[in-house]
């Protein structure tokens, strides 16, 4: 079975301070992708990528910034917290290259952040 | 761009049927999925549509009209389990995924 691990289930931070969100997947996918779930919006993305070093910007990607330096793992970044990113970020990965995607999003259990 | 639109809640009886509906606009259409989201965890996997037509799997089935931009994803035989959050995701040509608002339903005794 495909595993998602994301680094931390529950974080408090206050304003100002950098985060950093941890994902690992475990079967060799080359998407992957940060979303952010809020009540009444839904999934929204932040940020893809599709390979090593590769990054794409999603629908909301101010104020957060991507790490893919190998293939299983992604980081998010909030380089300064604030209140409004207080959220809950959830990572996923899919099979497919080079456009062709081929399978189905696996999510990870979620992170839920609050910033005070 | 894309847009996605799902009823917010939806509420049912045990035993009963219910369809949830989904309507889209998007460029690049690659396939419609449906998830399965339980308060407080992560949404997992429930049925893909790339064609036309009604997808089955046990209870739960789901159709797509790509000439409508429309899906509706069908539970039978509901269940006190079923009270989740439904999800409907586009794909484009691209690997990215466009998440509906998501409709919570609840199944009542």
């Amino acid at each position: 079975d495909v595993k998602v691990t994301q680094s931390s289930r529950y974080l408090v931070k206050r304003t100002g301070e950098k985060v950093f969100l941890e994902c690992v997947q475990d079967m060799d996918h080359e998407n992957m992708f940060w979303y952010r779930q809020d009540p009444g919006l839904g999934l929204r993305l932040i940020y893809f990528s599709y390979d090593v070093k590769m990054k794409e910007k999603g629908d909301i990607p101010e104020g957060y910034s991507v790490s893919r330096e190998k293939k299983e793992r992604f980081s998010l970044i909030l380089e300064s917290a604030s209140t409004n990113q207080t959220s809950m970020y959830l990572c996923a990965s899919s099979s497919g290259t080079s456009g062709s995607w081929t399978g189905e999003l696996f999510f990870g259990e979620g992170s839920r952040l609050t910033v005070l | 761009g894309q847009n996605i639109d799902q009823p917010t809640e939806m509420t049912a009886t045990e035993g009963a049927i219910v369809q949830i509906n989904c309507t889209y606009q998007t460029s690049g259409f690659n396939g419609l999925f449906w998830y399965q989201q339980h308060a407080g965890e992560a949404p997992t996997f429930l049925s893909y549509n790339v064609l036309d037509g009604l997808e089955e799997k046990g209870r739960f089935s789901s159709f797509l009209s790509r000439s409508k931009g429309y899906s509706y994803l069908l539970l039978k035989e509901l269940q006190m389990k079923d009270s989740a959050s439904y999800l409907c995701a586009v794909t484009n040509y691209g690997q990215n995924f466009v998440f509906g608002p998501g409709t919570r339903l609840s199944v009542l005794p």
